[in-house]
């Protein structure tokens, strides 16, 4: 069975001290690993796509990294408004319609 | 690009009644939208999945029959709660996929459904 859990579920963080997020999978044919981040009361918003182990893409404080088993979102040196809870989602091979299976999120607080 | 917008954002309907919710890729066309239920503090659960011009799949446990979905073009979707119960009040959220962009979803901001 397809699955994914994201660790921890709840960070927080002072200003400027850097950190990673976890996020594990299980998956008959990994086709894409989705990270998404989502603001209270809002819709996720689309962060990075990865493809293939080894894989790494980079957006301001955040890079995200790729292995068989797991994927990374690295957060360096954070500020306040990067606090939200971050959504990490995968695409197995087994699927026909593009049915996302998401983990559970981490909510990430970040202190001034 | 890749924007999704959702209407309403927020609405309160009485008990029995039947509400539309709206969902439109507004900078590209949406090979495939996705409507998902968010109740507070956990994930999004998959409620169906639609293409356009054809009949939506349902997840397992979703009531087709109370929940209605019609995907009328590439960019617009709408799910209607039907015969609305206090139960039904969530967090509806809504999704597109574009067409040949490796099943990429960006999202819509959700609306807040209250059934009082």
């Amino acid at each position: 069975e397809d699955q994914v859990t994201q660790s921890p579920e709840a960070l927080r963080l002072q200003e400027g001290e850097s950190s990673s997020l976890n996020c594990s999978y299980t998956v008959s044919g990994l086709r894409g690993l989705f990270w998404y981040r989502q603001d209270p009361g809002k819709g996720p918003e689309f962060l990075f796509t990865l493809y293939s182990a080894g894989e790494e893409k980079e957006k301001e404080r955040l890079k995200a990294t790729l292995t068989k088993k797991e994927s990374f979102l690295h957060i360096t040196a954070p500020k306040p408004e990067d606090s939200a809870t971050y959504l990490c989602a995968v695409l197995s091979g087994s699927s026909n319609t593009g049915k996302l299976i998401f983990g559970q999120g981490t909510t990430l607080q970040v202190k001034p | 690009g890749a924007v999704v917008s959702q209407h309403p954002s927020r609405v309160i309907c009485k008990s029995g009644t039947s509400v539309k919710i709206e969902c439109r890729s507004l900078d590209f066309q949406a090979t495939t939208m996705f409507w998902y239920r968010q109740f507070p503090k956990q994930s999004l659960m998959l409620m169906a999945t639609s293409n356009e011009g054809s009949k939506a799949t349902y997840e397992q446990g979703v009531e087709k029959d109370k929940f209605l979905i019609n995907h009328a073009s590439l960019t617009l979707s709408t799910l209607t709660v039907t015969s609305a119960h206090p139960e039904d009040s969530s967090f509806y959220i809504c999704s597109a996929s574009r067409q040949g962009f490796s099943y990429e979803q960006y999202f819509g901001p959700g609306t807040r459904l209250t059934v009082t």
